[in-house]
């Protein structure tokens, strides 16, 4: 059973460009949050798609924005990349309620991106 | 608004003497609690999690935490250390409903020697 999936692993950019980050959850599982972690620092959620929707959001500018397809898979867009938005990003699942369990988040193995 | 404090960023202890890493939160509603652990270039993983069932949460690892609600802690402990534990460690709290963030602490790195 595949865990959480992210692509690529890597990237470079420039600053003004423009990124997009993939992710896939793990089987049975139907929401995706997505979190940036600054080096020395903990992840911070910046949303998290349920639905299809964005269902909740944390405190990150417009410049961020996401999307769900059918099969649950997300993708995270970053516009007008500052060098301040070099960092690991996260995405994690969560399995469907009711219960508890659907507050478990189970974690990619995060792409590192480096604005220049 | 939910927060989380680690206390010391930085622990160290000799291979098999006791790991105790603290966490005490702040949460205006009944909170779910989680410890995760992060090695060097990887992910996040669930080490245990307190979901209001019992106070004493067994995990992964030999890890186990104590949810104190009078001392709003949660601290996380081990009888003893193995080498392997050496990584970087977070305390996260959500509330009890779905779909809700997790506020991460600013995490403790636990080193071990031999």
């Amino acid at each position: 059973d595949a865990g959480v999936t992210q692509s690529p692993t890597h990237l470079i950019k420039t600053r003004g460009q423009q990124v997009t980050l993939r992710c896939s959850p793990k089987s049975g599982h139907d929401t995706v949050s997505w979190y940036q972690q600054a080096l020395g620092q903990g992840p911070q959620f910046i949303f998290q798609y349920y639905e299809e929707e964005e269902r909740q959001r944390g405190n990150f500018p417009d410049r961020f924005s996401g999307h769900q397809f059918p099969n649950y898979s997300s993708e995270l867009n970053v516009n007008a990349l500052l060098l301040g938005d070099s960092a690991l990003y996260l995405c994690a699942s969560s399995p469907p309620g009711p219960g508890p369990s659907v507050s478990e988040q189970y974690f990619g193995p995060g792409t590192r991106l480096t604005v220049t | 608004a939910q927060s989380v404090t680690q206390l010391g960023s930085h622990v160290s202890v000799s291979e098999g003497a006791l790991v105790l890493l603290r966490c005490n939160y702040s949460s205006s509603v009944p909170p779910y609690l989680f410890w995760y652990v992060q090695y060097p270039n990887q992910g996040l993983q669930l080490l245990l999690k307190y979901t209001s069932a019992a106070t004493l949460v067994k995990g992964i690892n030999g890890f186990e935490a104590e949810f104190k609600k009078s001392e709003t802690s949660f601290h996380l402990t081990k009888p003893s250390a193995h080498m392997s534990d050496a990584a970087e460690y977070f305390c996260a709290v959500s509330d009890n409903q779905a779909g809700t963030a997790l506020i991460f602490g600013k995490g403790t790195t636990l080193s071990v020697s031999s």
